[in-house]
């Protein structure tokens, strides 16, 4: 069964970049029935889309972070990674990497999350 | 972006009985293709969302059918037939016929 973890740095400095990687086992990120996406949970708030890629590299990002945000597949290493500019105290957030069914558009299946905060 | 609005945001319940959350979109949610893209996801504390419906009714692996949801257009309903304790926690809809992929603020089910 695919699972999904990510991992990176669980503080980062205001103004610099955040960096995550999704590790995918039990299933291939070369999926064509997947996209793969990011989602933030800043602490006990709701949930914000991110943005989301396809194995081919096709991605696509939420506008009001777009500016910020790059999303990158590696399929050598079943992967696929988040990096955000320029962080504020606002991107403060549980990070979480999600698999979105191509067919039925929805989020199938989710990694536990990860804390990072952002510190001044 | 598709403003996702639901309520409430607080349902109290007794066990064994049962809960509705609505969301309501700002704009329809008929995808080109004809589908409507209208899931439901519960979170516990602590714990990633995971996946109830699909397609405003269509019940996920593994999902107790105590679980239904329903609606068209702009408006939807989730509801829970016999409330059980590990039900508690928060639920969100989430649209996904337009971009940005957007999510309801929340509706935090508890226990009388």
């Amino acid at each position: 069964q695919l699972q999904l973890q990510e991992s990176g740095p669980g503080l980062v400095k205001a103004s610099e970049t955040l960096s995550l990687t999704c590790t995918a086992s039990g299933g291939s990120i070369s999926s064509s029935s997947y996209y793969w996406g990011w989602i933030r949970q800043p602490p006990g708030k709701g949930l914000e889309w991110i943005g989301s890629i396809y194995y081919t590299g096709t991605t696509y990002y939420n506008p009001s972070l777009k500016s910020r945000v790059a999303i990158s597949v590696d399929t050598s290493k079943n992967q696929f990674s988040l990096k955000l500019t320029s962080v504020s105290a606002a991107d403060t957030a549980v990070y979480y990497c999600a698999s979105l069914d191509w067919d039925i558009l929805c989020l199938t299946m989710w990694g536990r999350g990860t804390l990072v905060t952002v510190s001044s | 972006d598709v403003v996702m609005t639901q309520t409430p945001l607080s349902s109290p319940v007794t066990l064994g009985q049962p809960a509705s959350i609505s969301c309501r979109s700002s704009q329809g949610l008929v995808h080109s293709d004809g589908n409507t893209y209208l899931s439901w996801l519960h979170q516990r504390p602590g714990q990633p969302p995971r996946l109830l419906i699909y397609k405003i009714s269509s019940r996920f692996s593994g999902v107790p059918d105590r679980f239904s949801g329903s609606g068209a257009g702009t408006d939807f309903t989730l509801k829970i037939s016999r409330v059980e304790a590990e039900d508690v926690g928060v639920y969100y809809c989430m649209q996904a016929t337009h971009f940005p992929r957007t999510f309801g603020q929340g509706t935090k089910v508890e226990i009388k």
